[in-house]
């Protein structure tokens, strides 16, 4: 398995409260991802980084910042939590020469509960 | 959206060759078809893939028709551990892998 490690793997909030969920790899991957996984919905993405303080938004971003400082540490921060971003968070990382041409490898999820 | 069609569920005795269908009619020529499948909650798991001619690995093969409309994940000898949602991926213009709902495969003993 990749070595990717994603923390905490459980988390309860409340509205309101800013919340920092954090992907760790080992395998020194260029690309990095955040999806949310919801009932009914599969896998979306929320942000990439493609290098060091270098992200772009995906298809879900609104109301979720990322940074990336090391290339082994991808953070997604949840500025005001509210309860529609209840889900469950993957990290995935990928080594493709450029986007989308490689295969990407899943962290084992955050589920985050903000009430 | 999803690029890919597949069959809701699917069941499989354990032992036999789980064939799972997935078409993807509107696929472009430098589109690779992904598989990965997820086991209960965990983090979605590579499988294979492939661009035009079949692919083989440890897990699985991977059939892709000559028109590239259509493919067939298979597992050779299907055991309860394999008893998960496949998913049939093509990639979107970010690098991001687009999940559909994939085939709930149950293997039975």
């Amino acid at each position: 398995d990749a070595g990717i490690t994603q923390s905490p793997r459980h988390k309860v909030t409340e509205t309101g409260t800013p919340v920092t969920l954090r992907c760790h790899q080992t395998e020194n991957h260029r690309y990095m991802y955040w999806y949310r996984q919801d009932p009914g919905h599969g896998l979306r993405l929320i942000h990439y980084s493609y290098g060091v303080k270098d992200t772009d938004k995906g298809e879900v971003s609104d109301g979720y910042s990322v940074s990336r400082s090391k290339t082994e540490d991808f953070l997604l921060t949840l500025e005001s939590a509210t309860s529609s971003q209840t889900s469950v968070y993957f990290c995935a990382i990928s080594d493709a020469a450029e986007l989308g041409t490689d295969t990407q490898y899943f962290g084992p999820g955050t589920r985050l509960t903000v009430l | 959206d999803a690029k890919t069609t597949q069959p809701p569920s699917m069941d499989c005795a354990e032992g036999r060759a789980a064939n799972l269908p997935c078409n993807h009619s509107t696929i472009s020529g430098n589109e690779y078809v992904y598989w990965y499948r997820q086991i209960h909650s965990q983090g979605p798991q590579y499988i294979i893939h492939g661009l035009k001619n079949n692919e083989t690995n440890e897990m699985a093969s991977l059939i892709i028709t000559e028109d590239r409309k259509s493919s067939t994940l298979i597992l050779p000898h299907a055991t309860l551990r394999d008893t998960a949602v496949y998913y049939c991926i093509v990639m979107g213009s970010q690098g991001n892998l687009i999940f559909g709902k994939g085939t709930k495969l149950s293997v039975k003993p």
